[in-house]
């Protein structure tokens, strides 16, 4: 069964700084994998998803991430932090069979000015 | 070109009254989901449909939850009975089809059981 751990429930940045979450997961097929970024009293919004292709995948906003799988990881990174990006970032695994999500607990960022 | 709609998007109630959740999907989308997001915690799955039909409802909770979808559009999540524990924000989401793997979520509804 497919699984997504996100390690760190909180990170703060300095606003300009790198932003990094992470994200790793298990899976026994290839995996689909998302982020998802939910602004406060609102629907998740898609940042970015790997199906197949290449491994660097750029999203909205200024977000990356890149899928390794020989370290199951998807970390998702913005070069810049603004103001802005202040949120909750869910990363999210596809179950092959149903197309359901299974979604990590999330990640908040803060970012200071 | 309306996204995702669901109401109310704040629900308040007593414990042991019945509430309805409506989710309003993109039109022509035939996939729909239901998330529950608890306090802290991130989302996890009670219900997709395909069309009117809900292959997979291994993630409702208890028989006091169930859902139904007419004409391939609307659905209704309804929870019996409502408990303290039921309070949440209840995502719903749909897609072009199954297999499509593109969800685009609803804003919630805001559940409140007092």
């Amino acid at each position: 069964a497919q699984s997504v751990t996100q390690l760190g429930s909180h990170v703060s940045v300095s606003e300009g700084a790198l932003v990094l979450l992470r994200c790793n997961y298990s899976s026994s097929v290839p995996p689909y994998l998302f982020w998802y970024v939910q602004y406060p009293n609102q629907g998740l919004q898609l940042l970015l998803k790997y199906t197949t292709g290449a491994t660097l995948v750029k999203g909205i906003n200024g977000f990356e991430a890149e899928f390794k799988k020989s370290e199951t990881s998807f970390h998702l990174t913005k070069p810049s932090a603004h103001m802005s990006d202040a949120a909750e970032y869910f990363c999210a695994v596809i179950d092959s069979g149903t197309y359901k999500y299974i979604f990590g607990t999330g990640t908040r960022l803060k970012v200071l000015a | 070109g309306a996204g995702v709609s669901q109401s109310p998007s704040n629900k308040v109630t007593e414990k042991g009254k019945d509430v309805e959740l409506r989710c309003d999907p993109i039109s022509g989308h035939t996939a729909l989901y239901w998330y529950r997001q608890r306090l802290g915690q991130g989302l996890e799955f009670l219900i997709y449909f395909q069309g009117n039909s809900a292959p997979d409802k291994s993630g409702l909770p208890s028989d006091r939850f169930s859902a139904e979808r007419t004409g391939e559009s609307v659905s209704t999540l309804t929870i019996q009975r409502t408990q303290q524990e039921d309070s949440a924000v209840y995502l719903c989401a749909s897609s072009v089809r199954q297999g499509t793997y593109e969800q685009y979520f609803g804003p919630g509804t805001r559940l409140t059981v007092t």
